[in-house]
């Protein structure tokens, strides 16, 4: 079973626009990441973020974790077209497991 | 270059041959696991494997077998396949399996099943 929810299931912006991804989970965790994924490729890790941490920042990226809520939010800054993939955020350890992802496309 | 490789990329195949979907790491990782991808679904566990010798079950193990042997290889074996195995398979590792460090993914094997 999916742990993590990611919504929208898709988004579509302007190129220099931010765009924002959300992501709830069900059970208790000690670290949330998020994942992207260009189209039928193999998945690349963005970002990891600790239960302890409310905020981490990587170049355009920002997460936000608030535990409480059981909820994360990926931010994307002055997005590019290059930006263009979808988005996954995951929990777990070897059970690691990953929601349904949202669609970005960002349109030049 | 640390990469995680699996071979067949793409694969058509029909109901009940056997086939052996290989991934081969070299960044020595101690975690191996498989998932699948279907449209709407995201990515489900498979399999994985804390270490040598050490395998178990992820979310949709039925249908499906691993082994591990040696730390680099993580094979994903479809004993009978059939069509509902359709899918985009991927191979990914990590240095520990304690959810501390990021994933690595292969490329992904499509396999069609008929």
């Amino acid at each position: 079973s999916q742990q993590g929810e990611e919504d929208p299931q898709a988004l579509s912006i302007q190129e220099g626009e931010n765009a924002t991804m959300n992501c709830s989970y069900k059970t208790s965790i000690n670290n949330l990441q998020w994942y992207r994924q260009n189209s039928g490729r193999g998945l690349v890790h963005l970002i990891l973020i600790r239960s302890n941490e409310r905020e981490k920042h990587s170049g355009r990226l920002r997460v936000t974790l608030d535990t409480s809520k059981k909820s994360s939010s990926l931010l994307i800054t002055a997005s590019r077209a290059a930006d263009t993939a979808s988005y996954f955020c995951a929990t777990g350890a070897s059970d690691m497991r990953f929601g349904a992802g949202t669609r970005l496309t960002v349109k030049p | 270059e640390a990469q995680v490789t699996q071979n067949p990329r793409y694969l058509i195949t029909v109901t009940g041959k056997k086939l052996t979907v290989t991934c081969s790491q070299n960044m020595n990782h101690e975690y191996m696991s498989w998932y699948r991808q279907d449209p709407g679904l995201g990515l489900r566990q498979i399999y994985y494997s804390m270490n040598v010798e050490v395998t178990d079950k992820g979310d949709v193990p039925e249908g499906y077998k691993v082994s591990r042997k040696e730390k680099r290889n993580f094979p994903l074996i479809l004993e009978s396949p059939s069509p509902n195995q359709t899918s985009l398979y991927f191979c990914a590792s990590s240095l520990s399996a304690s959810g501390t460090g990021e994933l690595f993914f292969g490329e992904g094997s499509r396999l069609t099943v008929l």
